[in-house]
């Protein structure tokens, strides 16, 4: 019974194309997140929501565009992929907003952009 | 700018040992640090998390170390299990903000 599932597992794409992962909670939590997780492993918050309504949004170019539907989906659409979007994106949720709160991670999407 | 700094990078313990990871962080308005712990092709999962109201907290064989004063804190992994072989990230947040603040991760080897 996955807690926090992301679909695609991996993404394969050339520059310049436009693709989107999915992400879905069925924890009833009301924040989501989308983290972006570099080749060395450095994880950095990228995006949060609160009851579809955008709490953070950390220093991202604006080829990347969360859309949450609604409490349970938070997806993430990236425009005209570049070289250095290649990462592993983990999507998370937590029951309320606040960084005290625990965050449940998704198993990751690894998107490799040639 | 690179606010919570973890070390070591890697770390190889035997079975048995005692595993230690270090975190030092700049920003004196966090109160709030859990650690993380992820295993290959999965998403982080918290382990543990203390406040700066004690100085240690200890669930089963893993131990954080918590020094105010000097903005440092610690995971500790006693008899550390093969099981045990993962990525450790610490991190850190202020209360009053989303936004947890990640270490760049150390990762730990237990060999037989």
């Amino acid at each position: 019974d996955t807690a926090v599932s992301q679909t695609p597992k991996y993404l394969v794409t050339q520059m310049g194309n436009d693709k989107s992962i999915k992400c879905e909670q069925n924890l009833g939590h009301d924040t989501m997140y989308w983290y972006k997780q570099d080749s060395k492993k450095f994880l950095k918050i990228m995006f949060s929501y609160n009851n579809k309504e955008l709490i953070i949004n950390e220093t991202v170019p604006n080829r990347f565009s969360p859309k949450s539907p609604d409490k349970a989906h938070l997806n993430l659409h990236i425009n005209s992929l570049e070289l250095g979007d290649s990462a592993v994106y983990f999507c998370a949720s937590s029951q309320g907003s606040g960084a005290l709160y625990e965050q449940y991670f998704g198993p990751g999407t690894r998107l490799t952009v040639t | 700018q690179q606010q919570v700094k973890q070390s070591p990078q890697s770390l190889i313990v035997q079975k048995g040992g005692i595993s230690i990871i270090n975190c030092a962080y700049e920003n004196t308005a966090f109160d709030y640090f859990p650690w993380y712990q992820q295993f290959p092709g999965k998403g982080p999962a918290l382990l543990i998390a203390i406040r700066p109201d004690v100085s240690e907290k200890k669930e089963g064989r893993f131990t954080i170390s918590f020094n105010k004063s000097a903005k440092q804190f610690s995971l500790h992994i006693m008899d550390s299990q093969p099981g045990d072989s993962a990525t450790y990230f610490c991190a850190a947040a202020s209360g009053g903000n989303e936004k947890l603040t990640f270490g760049t991760g150390t990762r730990l080897t237990i060999i037989p």
